[in-house]
């Protein structure tokens, strides 16, 4: 069963950083992509970004380029994900999911998701 | 990008009903339409994905249609469990959007 464990519940301050881990379990981690997902209160589903197997290529959203970094580390099956000089509308649930592709391909589909961390920016 | 505009908003119904929510893209995507439900408090699950396929698991009360800019995801005979968010997403391109989501009521 594929299962993806997400960090914790973070509190950060504006212009502090947060890091968000997913761990894969259950699936050959190193053949799928790894997408982040973020919805804020209330609102809609935002993707925010996707790294390749491997770790060695990643591709963001154009409104998170400059503020958003995500690395993977296959030793441990984990994805995290980075999102700098934070700001009280980056308060959100942060999801990571993995892409239905393997290997070479993404598909863009989101089979499998983390349960989510709640990430609150408040001074 | 791609922009999804996702109808209704929101959206009423009784146990037993059918329903049909649609999804227009801003340009032709094909059949690159993927259908999630999410729970309040959980992540958004896989329904539908290559605009008509059905994912593992999920009900065939569930099924989905269109191609190129317009698409829709009918839910027949609406049982308790079906009352969630539904939203769309095209996977033709990155940024992999989506639409706005209906949120489906209980009437």
């Amino acid at each position: 069963q594929v299962q993806l464990v997400q960090s914790g519940a973070e509190v950060k301050k504006p212009g502090a950083s947060v890091r968000v881990s997913c761990e894969a379990s259950g699936s050959t981690f190193s053949d799928y992509y790894i997408h982040w997902v973020r919805q804020a209160p209330g609102q809609g589903l935002e993707w925010m970004g996707i790294i390749n197997p491997t770790g060695n290529s990643t591709y963001y959203a154009q409104k998170f380029q400059g503020r958003l970094v995500v690395t993977r580390d296959t030793s441990t099956r984990t994805v995290y994900m980075t999102l700098s000089t934070l700001r009280s509308d980056d308060t959100a649930v942060y999801f990571c999911a993995r892409d239905r592709g393997r290997g070479s391909e993404s598909y863009l589909i989101f089979d499998y998701w983390g349960q989510g961390t709640l990430v609150t920016v408040s001074s | 990008d791609i922009q999804m505009t996702q109808s209704p908003s929101s959206l009423s119904a009784s146990v037993g009903d059918s329903v049909t929510i649609t999804c227009r893209t801003s340009q032709n995507i094909y059949k690159y339409l993927n259908w999630y439900q999410q729970k309040p408090g959980k992540a958004p699950k896989l329904l539908i994905y290559g605009a008509s396929n059905l994912e593992s698991g999920v009900s065939s009360r569930f099924s989905g249609s269109g191609s190129g800019t317009e698409f829709t995801l009918t839910i027949t005979s609406l049982q308790p469990d079906d009352f969630a968010t539904y939203y769309c997403q095209q996977s033709y391109s990155a940024p992999a959007g989506f639409g706005r989501g209906t949120n489906l009521e209980i009437k």
